[in-house]
């Protein structure tokens, strides 16, 4: 079973406050991605990568950066928190491109305040 | 506008019976789609992919696909009160670099009531 981890599963912040959220996976897997969860919306990418220390835009980027150390390490960076940005946020890696399934985190929901 | 949309938002089914979802695409270059189930406090975990017009079956779940309609359904047989959840429909979108996004619906909650 592939195995995404994420840190912290909750966190509570301060408007224009730094908030870092990071996750780890063991799969071996080539591409990671950030999406967030919101009511009514679904899931929405943030940002993604296919290879360490490369990232790519998604589909709302504004107000995220991304970090991808290492092939098992991904991280959102939210540099100046905002009330909008409070939402799930969820992390995922798959194989190779392509076609594959997407194995998600458990999520950390962030409430900015 | 919402590129995936799912219908209805929630379900209530009795235990044993079928559950129907719906998905719909405005976008004809979809053309793989992916059903995924979220339980509470859970991430999303991938049920079934579909790219093929007509059924595909998993066990209690089946998937069906309409390319020239872009309509796609999910129908889970036999439900369980396991099966209460949030259903999404997603489908699949190339990117750079080989990437590929989901685009996901707001999807359907589903309830067994035993």
């Amino acid at each position: 079973e592939a195995a995404v981890t994420q840190s912290p599963r909750s966190k509570v912040a301060v408007t224009g406050g730094k908030v870092t959220l990071s996750c780890h996976q063991t799969n071996n897997h080539d591409y990671m991605y950030w999406y967030r969860q919101d009511t009514g919306h679904g899931l929405r990418l943030i940002h993604y990568s296919y290879v360490a220390d490369s990232t790519e835009k998604g589909d709302i980027p504004d107000g995220y950066k991304a970090s991808r150390p290492s092939q098992e390490n991904f991280s959102l960076i939210l540099e100046l928190a905002s009330l909008s940005q409070t939402a799930v946020y969820f992390c995922a890696s798959s194989d190779t491109g392509g076609y594959y399934e997407q194995y998600f985190g458990p999520g950390t929901r962030l409430t900015v305040l | 506008q919402q590129k995936v949309q799912q219908s209805p938002e929630s379900l209530s089914v009795p235990e044993g019976g079928m559950a129907s979802l719906n998905c719909t695409s405005s976008d004809r270059n979809f053309q793989y789609f992916w059903w995924y189930r979220q339980h509470s406090g859970e991430g999303p975990k991938a049920l079934m992919s579909i790219f093929s017009d007509g059924d595909k079956k998993e066990g209690r779940f089946t998937a069906h696909l309409n390319k020239a309609s872009l309509h796609v359904s999910l129908h889970i047989r036999d439900s369980q009160p396991s099966d209460s959840a949030l259903y999404f429909c997603a489908a699949s979108e190339p990117r750079r670099q080989g990437g590929r996004a989901l685009i996901f619906g707001t999807g359907t909650t589903v309830s067994v009531s035993p």
